[in-house]
């Protein structure tokens, strides 16, 4: 089976802006999460989806977005960048509610 | 809440040597535990994984094993090799079947000189 992809790689912005980054998990994976890396905070919770809804939400402000798509595909949306939104964003999905989390490659996000 | 806490790095060792990384968790009920691995440049790999008390996980050469007694669950290998160079994350997965949220320690850099 393929991985869990993500797109863009890379990505750089301005602050102000607004960014979409796109993941599709595993074939037949119903839930997508979203973890943002950074050197200062490390390894953060930012939401989870499940059938197209959204089951957990971590601590972070409603400048963070997500939704899935009915084919499991998810993207996560950063609007009113700020410099501190530099970072990896991370996606895992897993088979269904306490299964292993399978992680992606991730997408760096530079905001200058 | 929950949380994990990991031994500092940077984590020196030469070829060949013993490894282990101390973690424990504050969890209520009973969470998965897992070890994840990341190299430069890329995104998280499951290295192990234990779902329930006293259960070893095992991989490569790596192994840990779920103490509820006193909530650790440290990593280990016998002989690292310079590819094992990386940073290793423990984590927690939601107990309770409460969703798909793991929580992570801060991570353990691991540096193997040949």
């Amino acid at each position: 089976k393929a991985g869990v992809t993500q797109t863009p790689r890379y990505l750089i912005k301005t602050r102000g802006q607004q960014v979409t980054l796109s993941c599709s998990p595993i074939s037949g994976h119903r839930s997508v999460s979203w973890y943002q890396q950074t050197p200062g905070q490390g390894l953060q919770f930012l939401f989870e989806y499940f059938s197209e809804t959204q089951r957990n939400k971590g601590n972070f402000p409603g400048r963070f977005s997500g939704r899935q798509f009915s084919n499991s595909r998810s993207e996560m949306n950063v609007s009113t960048l700020e410099l501190g939104d530099s970072a990896l964003y991370l996606c895992a999905s897993s088979a269904g509610m306490g299964e292993t989390q399978y992680f992606g490659p991730g997408t760096r996000l530079l905001v200058l | 809440g929950d949380s994990v806490t990991q031994m500092e790095g940077p984590v020196t060792l030469s070829e060949e040597a013993c490894l282990t990384i101390n973690c424990t968790y504050t969890a209520t009920g009973y969470p998965s535990l897992f070890w994840y691995v990341q190299y430069p440049g890329e995104g998280l790999q499951l290295l192990l994984k234990a779902t329930k008390a006293d259960d070893k996980g095992s991989n490569k050469g790596f192994e840990a094993t779920y103490r509820k007694e006193t909530t650790s669950f440290h990593l280990e290998k016998g002989s690292v090799q310079v590819s094992d160079s990386a940073v290793y994350f423990c984590a927690l997965g939601s107990p309770n079947n409460a969703g798909n949220m793991l929580t992570f320690g801060g991570g353990t850099r691991l540096m193997v000189k040949p």
